[in-house]
């Protein structure tokens, strides 16, 4: 199973709506990563986590909160989001941030705020 | 800073043609090299280069890195439209303020029939 799930696929929300994004992989990954994609951009790093803990935070403002419950969920936490939000967040896991192994993606949940 | 370019950013071409992308790489601790193919949504794996000179091959796609200079292709023979697309290049490297990945802007490929 080489498979990240997102949930959900599509999601519009109000500016004062709080909404949260899912990821789950059963790869055995330690390291687990939002990226978030607007048009015709390459993906750009939010979070990092690495057994569980967060690695990296991309100055990504508040209004965006990750969890990781355990190694094989990864949420993201959306509260007061503006219009310019609106993206594709991609949802990424590899074995562990030291080691040559690739990055797997999610299909990506395409957010809209309205 | 660390940095990935790719080139073209663009090119159409027709089917059975043979396209050549180019990723070229400055990166602070260089572990790997990635290749992705995005079509509607989520970046798709191709290749994963690690060692200079060796070939890896997939069908129609293969590509190489050169770790002197500091640079990376993708060729597609023959090509279809279904290869039509945006091909993403992303350095990995030892950690860094990026993370893993550090992505190049693609180029968008476009297979006419």
């Amino acid at each position: 199973d080489t498979e990240v799930t997102q949930t959900p696929k599509h999601l519009v929300m109000g500016m004062t709506n709080k909404k949260s994004l899912k990821c789950e992989q059963h790869m055995g990954h330690r390291a687990m990563y939002w990226y978030k994609q607007k048009a015709k951009k390459p993906p750009e790093l939010m979070f990092v986590y690495s057994y569980e803990k967060l690695s990296i935070n991309e100055s990504v403002p508040s209004r965006f909160s990750p969890e990781c419950p355990n190694s094989s969920l990864l949420n993201l936490h959306l509260h007061a989001l503006q219009p310019e939000d609106s993206a594709l967040y991609l949802c990424a896991s590899s074995q562990g941030l030291r080691g040559n192994t690739e990055a797997f993606f999610g299909q990506g949940t395409r957010l809209t705020v309205v | 800073e660390d940095k990935v370019v790719q080139s073209p950013l663009s090119l159409v071409v027709h089917e059975g043609d043979t396209v050549t992308l180019n990723c070229s790489y400055e990166v602070t601790n260089f572990r790997s090299l990635l290749w992705y193919k995005q079509e509607k949504k989520a970046p798709t794996f191709l290749f994963m280069l690690t060692s200079s000179g060796i070939e890896k091959k997939s069908g129609r796609l293969s590509s190489i890195l050169d770790k002197k200079e500091l640079f990376s292709i993708l060729n597609i023979t023959a090509t279809q439209t279904g290869d039509s697309a945006i091909y993403l290049c992303a350095a990995q490297n030892y950690g860094g303020s990026q993370g893993n990945l550090i992505f190049g802007k693609g180029t968008k490929l476009s297979v006419k029939p």
